[in-house]
């Protein structure tokens, strides 16, 4: 799997769209990019994953750029329940050709802190 | 939908012995992976299951085990257990090989602390 490179933490005012990088210049043309958070101490919660498009749906956004080296997922309207950390996975597409290698490679993760 | 169920939430357990931990998966999932997250090394994938067979491995050693019941409810077992062994376990489930993109929705672990 390809890896991924995030800022270690992030602060965004509550209320405010929070803008969370991350850099995949290794990606392959079948590496999906995923978001998970994870909230103190619970499993990690999946949020949206994308191929080449931007997506979209009721957590947040995801941004990736036109050559698919990077994205940012967007958290439109941040509140004290975002704060968590924030990891940015690529992953390979499933299908029998990838039979048994789709698991989930984490690194460290963005720590976001929403301010009130 | 119900989600991905572990048991139990909290184990406490002594140096030498064994442990199984429990995962039921999200109804109509039929793929169980298992992770480990302590603060030292953070989330590492153990094994994944589809229709009862391990499908793929991660670095760990021989202690870790598991398995996958005909009706997907996954286990896994760790044997001779150590100090280190401490950490929260994580179980995750998702549809199975459907040639697209495969999303695995984690349940809420299981705390082991071995004193």
């Amino acid at each position: 799997d390809a890896k991924t490179t995030q800022p270690p933490s992030m602060d965004c005012a509550e209320g405010r769209a929070a803008n969370l990088p991350c850099n995949h210049s290794t990606i392959s043309g079948n590496e999906y990019v995923y978001w998970y958070r994870q909230i103190h101490s619970q499993g990690p919660q999946y949020i949206i994953h994308g191929l080449k498009n931007n997506e979209t749906n009721e957590m947040a956004s995801l941004i990736i750029t036109e050559d698919r080296k990077s994205s940012t997922l967007i958290l439109p309207h941040a509140t004290l329940r975002d704060t968590a950390v924030y990891y940015c996975i690529v992953r390979v597409a499933g299908g029998t050709s990838n039979f048994g290698n789709e698991k989930l490679t984490f690194g460290t993760g963005t720590r976001l802190t929403i301010i009130p | 939908k119900a989600g991905v169920t572990q048991t139990p939430r909290y184990l406490i357990k002594t140096r030498g012995q064994q442990v199984t931990l429990s995962c039921s998966p999200i109804s109509g999932h039929r793929s169980v992976s298992w992770y480990q997250q302590t603060p030292g090394q953070g989330l590492q994938f153990l094994f994944e299951y589809f229709s009862e067979t391990q499908r793929n491995k991660g670095n760990f050693p021989g202690r870790f085990s598991g398995r996958q019941f005909s009706n997907s409810r996954s286990e896994m077992n760790v044997s001779t257990l150590e100090l280190g062994d401490s950490a929260l376990y994580l179980c995750a489930s998702s549809l199975g090989p459907s040639g697209g993109s495969d999303t695995q929705y984690f349940g809420p672990g299981t705390r082991l602390t071995v004193l």
